[in-house]
């Protein structure tokens, strides 16, 4: 099975920050990796698939790289609507998926 | 717009059944892949399964084998997701979402609200 591993698992920042979450995996997924934002009480948000490809109608503040067994998701200004926990997700061992544990991103 | 819209809250006692629906509308159910997705209080995301409604083919998380039954009605539109004996750390919010192929490349799209199953004597 493949694992997720995000880092850090929390963290605290101010708005206008420039905000870094990774998620690793335990073997090579390609560019299978999405990312997902959550805020308390509601459902998963889709932000970028394909490792790198932004969903329609996401600020383009958010952005995503990497390949193979590192990702990193990125925020270039943080927002106070971006105060939220984000998950990765590996699509690479189809008809299976698995979720990181999640970062929870808190206002400093 | 696709919109998936789960069935309401249940309290279950311990050792028996749940049964969940998500209901779709726009877009074509029966092109649809549908995931089920939970989330114990205060913990991350969970992976369970999924439906293939025009094929009727279902795969499942290695953890819930054998315990969980995900079907497809097409003449509703609406997906069901039965989990059995049912313990304390099946309490959690069960949701159901989209799962959308671009050219090769998989993720959940569109989400239900959520549904609150908790189980307890």
């Amino acid at each position: 099975d493949i694992q997720l591993t995000q880092s850090p698992s929390f963290l605290s920042a101010s708005v206008g920050d420039r905000v870094t979450i990774t998620c690793r995996a335990s073997q090579g997924i390609s560019s299978y990796l999405a990312w997902y934002q959550q805020k308390p009480g509601k459902a998963p948000k889709l932000l970028i698939y394909a490792a790198s490809t932004l969903q329609s109608g996401v600020p383009s503040r958010f952005s995503g790289s990497g390949s193979g067994t590192e990702f990193t998701l990125t925020i270039s200004s943080l927002q106070p609507e971006d105060f939220a926990t984000y998950y990765c997700q590996q699509l690479n061992s189809y008809p299976l998926f698995t979720f990181g544990p999640g970062t929870k991103v808190d206002i400093k | 717009q696709v919109q998936l819209v789960q069935s309401g809250a249940e309290v279950k006692k311990p050792g028996s059944s749940v049964k969940v629906s998500c209901k779709a509308s726009g877009g074509t159910f029966s092109s649809y892949t549908i995931s089920w997705v939970r989330q114990a209080p205060g913990q991350g995301l969970e992976w369970m399964g999924r439906i293939i409604p025009i094929l009727g083919i279902a795969n499942y998380a290695q953890k819930f084998q054998g315990r969980v039954t995900i079907t497809a009605d097409k003449s509703t539109s609406t997906a069901y997701m039965e989990l059995s004996s049912l313990r304390s750390e099946d309490t959690a919010v069960y949701y159901c979402a989209r799962e959308v192929d671009s050219s090769g490349y998989y993720s959940l799209d569109y989400w239900g609200q959520g549904t609150l199953v908790t189980v307890s004597s």
